[in-house]
């Protein structure tokens, strides 16, 4: 079954500290994978996809197959960054997948303190 | 330029109950999709629409759940004889195409059953 887990309900780090949020996908096809971010009072935004290899607001992401991970990191956090963080896995239509809905993780929610 | 929008923000109503909930994608998006968010859960896939059709109703939880967009820009999701069990977050999204384009969310719709 297709699956994305995210282990972390919460994660809380001081302001500066490195941020790794945890997630790990079940799919046994070619995987399309999002961080999406919701921010207080805000709706959810994408933060990054892994087929465009960017680096928005500092974060990263790397998809490693072997280990069926996609794990969000940043060197150095900030206050900012406070928000509730959701991986999302996007199945791929040839392997039966639907077309292009997204099937999320639980969410982890970070809090970056001063 | 304006975002997905969803009328209401909020609704309470008494189990059994017939409710509809609107979504206004971005001008232009053909694809849309309609998510449930239970609390301390992600976003869960119910409904997809290429243009007019229903691309993939199989996140539908039951034949109570039903959803249109006739002219393939606004869409409403019906449920019929509601229960406490369908109060949640109601989330649109809509993108400029199918997979595996970024999806850009409403604010939701937050359904209270009583």
């Amino acid at each position: 079954a297709q699956r994305v887990t995210q282990p972390e309900k919460l994660l809380s780090v001081f302001k500066g500290a490195p941020v790794e949020l945890k997630c790990n996908y079940s799919y046994s096809g070619s995987p399309e994978l999002f961080w999406y971010v919701q921010y207080s009072r805000q709706r959810l935004q994408l933060l990054l996809r892994h087929i465009s290899r960017e680096s928005i607001k500092g974060f990263t992401a790397d998809l490693n197959k072997g280990e069926t991970s996609f794990h969000l990191k940043k060197p150095f956090a900030q206050e900012e960054d406070s928000a509730m963080y959701y991986c999302a896995l996007s199945t791929n239509v040839n392997y039966g997948g639907s077309q292009g809905n997204l099937i999320f993780g639980k969410g982890t929610k970070l809090s970056v303190k001063p | 330029g304006a975002g997905v929008s969803q009328t209401p923000s909020n609704k309470v109503t008494e189990k059994g109950k017939y409710v509809e909930l609107r979504c206004d994608p971005i001008s232009g998006h053909t694809a849309l999709y309609w998510y449930r968010q239970s609390l301390g859960q992600g976003p869960e896939f119910l409904i997809y629409f290429q243009g007019t059709g229903a691309a993939d109703d199989s996140g539908l939880p039951n034949d109570r759940f039903f959803a249109v967009r006739p002219e393939g820009s606004v869409s409403t999701l019906k449920i019929q004889r509601t229960e406490r069990g369908d109060s949640a977050v109601y989330l649109c999204a809509s993108s400029p195409t199918n997979y595996p384009d970024t999806q850009y969310f409403g604010p939701g719709t937050r359904l209270t059953v009583l």
